[in-house]
């Protein structure tokens, strides 16, 4: 059973700061990775996509990362802004016959100070 | 649609009642999902809907949930003698089929739930 952590559960930091939110999951047959904000009673929006041929995929001040092998992913944001302030989620999208089944992460609770 | 619409926003209902949650994908889009998330909980997998194949419906959490989708539109989420227990935000998303997509999920804002 695929299960994916993230870590930290929550960030704290100073207006400009380049910061990195880490995903890690357990099986690495996965047909792709997705990251998401989601803004307090909001939906989630999606940032950056990654198939699990790619290593990275960038957009704008984002830039996210795959190492499937080793179930990792990391999510970097640069020059970070009191706008970013949100919870990350990762998800990930299993390989084969069933490959509709998406595994979520309990998300990264990120606050931007001004 | 330009991106997924879910309506109503918010819906307060009395324990017992029931209540009818209403997701419209983005046209073109096959694959239907419905997720629970409850106040500071992660995404709870409900169903997932694939054109006109039979949906899973392995996460609904009882048989007072129900969902149908009319080929590949509008789909209605039926919660039936609402419990407070429901009380979380029901989100919507749906996405290209995989295999020649990306796979790219797209959500919509979500249909608050209260049950007093």
């Amino acid at each position: 059973k695929q299960e994916v952590t993230q870590i930290p559960a929550a960030l704290s930091v100073p207006e400009g700061e380049n910061l990195v939110l880490n995903c890690s999951f357990t099986d690495s047959a996965i047909y792709n990775l997705q990251w998401f904000r989601q803004d307090p009673g909001k939906g989630l929006t999606s940032l950056l996509l990654i198939q699990s041929s790619q290593r990275e995929q960038t957009s704008g001040r984002l830039n996210a990362s795959l190492d499937k092998s080793s179930g990792r992913s990391t999510l970097y944001i640069a020059a970070s802004q009191p706008g970013d302030s949100a919870t990350y989620l990762c998800a990930v999208r299993r390989s084969g016959g069933s490959n509709y089944k998406l595994t979520f992460g309990k998300g990264t609770l990120l606050t931007v100070n001004p | 649609g330009a991106g997924v619409s879910q309506s109503p926003s918010n819906k307060v209902t009395e324990k017992g009642k029931d209540v009818e949650l209403r997701c419209d994908p983005i046209s073109g889009h096959t694959a239907l999902y419905w997720y629970r998330q409850r106040l500071g909980q992660g995404l709870e997998f409900l169903i997932y809907f694939q054109g006109n194949s039979a949906p899973d419906k392995s996460g609904l959490p009882s048989d007072r949930f129900s969902a149908e989708r009319t080929g590949e539109s509008v789909s209605t989420l039926t919660i039936q003698r609402t419990q407070q227990e429901d009380s979380a935000v029901y989100l919507c998303a749906s996405s290209l089929r995989t295999g020649a997509n990306t796979g790219e999920l797209f959500f919509g804002e979500g249909s608050r739930l209260t049950v007093l």
